[in-house]
């Protein structure tokens, strides 16, 4: 099977940086992805790692362990606009179903 | 625009009553997904389909029900079995089975 596991909430304030911590057990393993979800909204893409290290998309980075289980995203210059909720999902080899994980709440204050 | 579209936005059920979500996707995408979400969870997948006229159950698949007779529509019927539906659902997309999915917009079920 699979699981992930994700701090509940997180607080920070603008202009700051934090990290979202997701580990993950898997009996296969083909790649770790972060969704952003604001209230009542749909979850979008943000990043995906395959292989190990940090891949950077402007103010967001997510960095991937395999040897470790573990990943992270890293979200700087905080803006008020970034509270929502952050998914990890781990994806299995052999079928392409995602799992999630069950969501990083992230305030946001001034 | 390309993108997916799901309807209606809000939908309410009366008990044993079958209702169904529509999915739409302009995106020219091969895999469609359902996926179920409550309260402060994640999403838990019901139903996938890899190409037009095949479909899979995810984890969560009974009470509810698929179609894949177009590739740009994944329409999803949750039945009467389905004690619990009210739920968040969310459709999603991707051109492979094994590509970065794309959401729509979403439909909230609540039971009257």
């Amino acid at each position: 099977g699979q699981s992930l596991e994700q701090p509940s909430e997180v607080t920070a304030v603008e202009g700051a940086i934090v990290q979202i911590n997701c580990t993950y057990q898997t009996s296969g393993f083909y790649g770790l992805s972060w969704y952003q979800q604001h209230d009542g909204g749909a979850p979008t893409f943000l990043s995906y790692n395959a292989l190990d290290g940090l891949e950077e998309t402007g103010r967001f980075s997510s960095f991937l362990s395999r040897s470790d289980s573990y990943g992270y995203l890293l979200l700087q210059e905080l803006q008020m606009k970034d509270s929502a909720s952050y998914f990890c999902a781990v994806r299995g080899t052999g079928f392409q179903k995602l799992v999630f994980g069950t969501g990083t709440r992230l305030l946001v204050s001034p | 625009d390309g993108g997916i579209t799901q309807s209606p936005k809000y939908l309410f059920r009366k008990e044993g009553q079958n209702v169904t979500l529509s999915c739409e996707q302009n995106l020219n995408h091969d895999a469609m997904y359902w996926y179920r979400q409550d309260p402060g969870q994640g999403l838990r997948l019901i139903y996938y389909s890899q190409i037009v006229n095949d479909f899979q159950k995810g984890d969560i698949a009974e009470g509810y029900s698929v179609s894949r007779e177009k590739k740009e529509s994944f329409p999803l019927t949750v039945t009467s079995a389905q004690k619990n539906p009210t739920a968040f659902y969310l459709c999603a997309s991707s051109p492979g089975p094994q590509e970065t999915q794309y959401f729509g917009p979403g439909t909230r079920l609540l039971v009257l």
